[in-house]
């Protein structure tokens, strides 16, 4: 089945250490998307790539970094440099452009201890 | 930043209810606004994807109509069921297609 995929589902982390999340998809999209939501806030964009090799900063990119080598692949890493990383993390996938439907992961919980 | 709206926040009817709830984006720059349904522990699903003012798009109960003009769109869904319980967010993607989403409205039905 085409899907989007997201790993692990629930990691905890120590202040100080970075830790990567997995996204993967098999939908064949070029476009694909990481955001963060906060209780109460909507969901904020961190980072999104159009194309492979090639990523762009949404709103809050601070303290993350992502990589797209791979069309299939969008791993986000959570630095140390994140002031505030606990939060609920949610990868999309889409055709390129502003009328493709987003498809969804199923989230990660990041808790910082 | 794009400033997206949805009200209101959350919604409790009875079941067999009929409810409606509002997405507002900026007017300017209108090329699509998406509605998707997010379920508790499942992952977010579209619902409609809008493209011409005056539209209005329909998916069994639910339905959804836009106005660029004015910059809104409303979600409606007749006879409500449980498993009509979810947020409803809506998205506005800008010229570089970064989604912008509102904050959502959480829809709660009651047997």
């Amino acid at each position: 089945d085409g899907g989007i995929t997201q790993s692990p589902k629930y990691l905890f982390r120590k202040e100080g250490q970075n830790v990567t999340l997995s996204c993967e998809q098999n939908l064949n999209h070029d476009a694909m998307y990481w955001y963060r939501q906060d209780p109460g806030q909507g969901l904020r964009l961190i980072y999104y790539s159009q194309i492979v090799n090639d990523f762009q900063k949404g709103d809050i990119a601070e303290g993350y970094s992502v990589s797209r080598e791979k069309k299939e692949s969008f791993p986000l890493t959570v630095t140390s440099a994140q002031k505030n990383p606990t939060a609920f993390y949610l990868c999309a996938s889409s055709i390129a452009g502003r009328t493709g439907e987003l498809f969804f992961g199923e989230g990660s919980r990041l808790t910082v201890l | 930043i794009l400033n997206v709206e949805q009200s209101p926040q959350s919604l409790h009817v009875q079941e067999g209810d009929s409810t409606n709830f509002t997405c507002s984006f900026p007017s300017s720059n209108f090329y699509a606004l998406h509605w998707y349904r997010w379920e508790t522990a499942k992952s977010p699903e579209a619902l409609f994807v809008m493209t011409l003012n005056g539209d209005e798009k329909k998916k069994g109960q639910i339905s959804a109509t836009l106005n660029t003009k004015e910059g809104y769109s409303y979600l409606y869904i007749k006879g409500s069921q449980p498993e009509d319980s979810a947020t409803y967010l809506c998205a506005f993607p800008n010229t570089g297609n970064q989604f912008y989403f509102g904050t959502g409205t959480s829809l709660t039905v009651i047997p």
